[in-house]
């Protein structure tokens, strides 16, 4: 069975543009959710989305939004991009949401310049 | 609000030392508790939970003992290998939907 994957594994944007990330999850899982890792912050919980609802959502500025499709895949989009936006996004499935057992991607490394 | 601590690292072992890495909690509810290692270049992998109070995860030799007394949930390990080299994430989940919080991480170096 594939695990989580995330796509693309590296992306340089600088700052003001706008960048789109994608998760396909492990195949039958319905949930997603996305954490951005940065060395200051360290791991922090953006959103989740179950059956294409976003049903728990982070601290994050409106700048940063997600979605899912019917076929469990996810995105998360930055738009306006600052220099502090730069981190590893990590993208985690599960079966039925919640977090008893989430498996994570490998993540996208993002660089704002 | 909900948080998590560890103890800082890089933590360095030879091998076939014992490993304790320190973690406590901050918590209105009872949340579950888990320990997740990441390996260079990859993703989190859960390594082990406890849903309870006094409940004990364990996984490839690891072990973490959900202490609400004192608000820890420690890692251990009784000998270490090179291959643990890793940073290793305590984290907690108010069960109110998909949201870990996480430690900093400790990242532990084992030497041959």
């Amino acid at each position: 069975k594939a695990g989580v994957t995330q796509t693309p594994r590296y992306l340089i944007k600088t700052r003001g543009q706008q960048v789109t990330l994608s998760c396909s999850p492990i195949s039958g899982h319905r949930s997603v959710s996305w954490y951005q890792q940065t060395p200051g912050q360290g791991l922090q919980f953006l959103f989740e989305y179950f059956s294409e609802t976003q049903r728990n959502k982070g601290n994050f500025p409106g700048r940063f939004s997600g979605r899912q499709f019917s076929n469990s895949r996810s995105e998360m989009n930055v738009s306006t991009l600052e220099l502090g936006d730069s981190a590893l996004y990590l993208c985690a499935s599960s079966l039925v949401g919640g977090t008893e057992k989430l498996f994570f991607g490998s993540g996208t490394q993002l660089s704002v310049l | 609000g909900d948080s998590v601590t560890q103890m800082e690292g890089p933590v360095t072992l030879s091998e076939e030392a014992f490993l304790t890495i320190n973690c406590t909690y901050t918590a209105t509810g009872y949340p579950s508790l888990f320990w997740y290692v990441q390996y260079p270049g990859e993703g989190l992998q859960l390594l082990l939970k406890a849903t309870k109070a006094d409940d004990k995860g364990s996984n490839k030799g690891f072990e973490a003992t959900y202490r609400k007394e004192t608000t820890s949930f420690h890692l251990e390990k009784g000998s270490v290998q090179v291959s643990d080299s890793a940073v290793y994430f305590c984290a907690l989940s108010d069960n109110q939907g998909g949201k870990l919080i996480f430690g900093q991480g400790t990242e532990l170096s084992v030497k041959p």
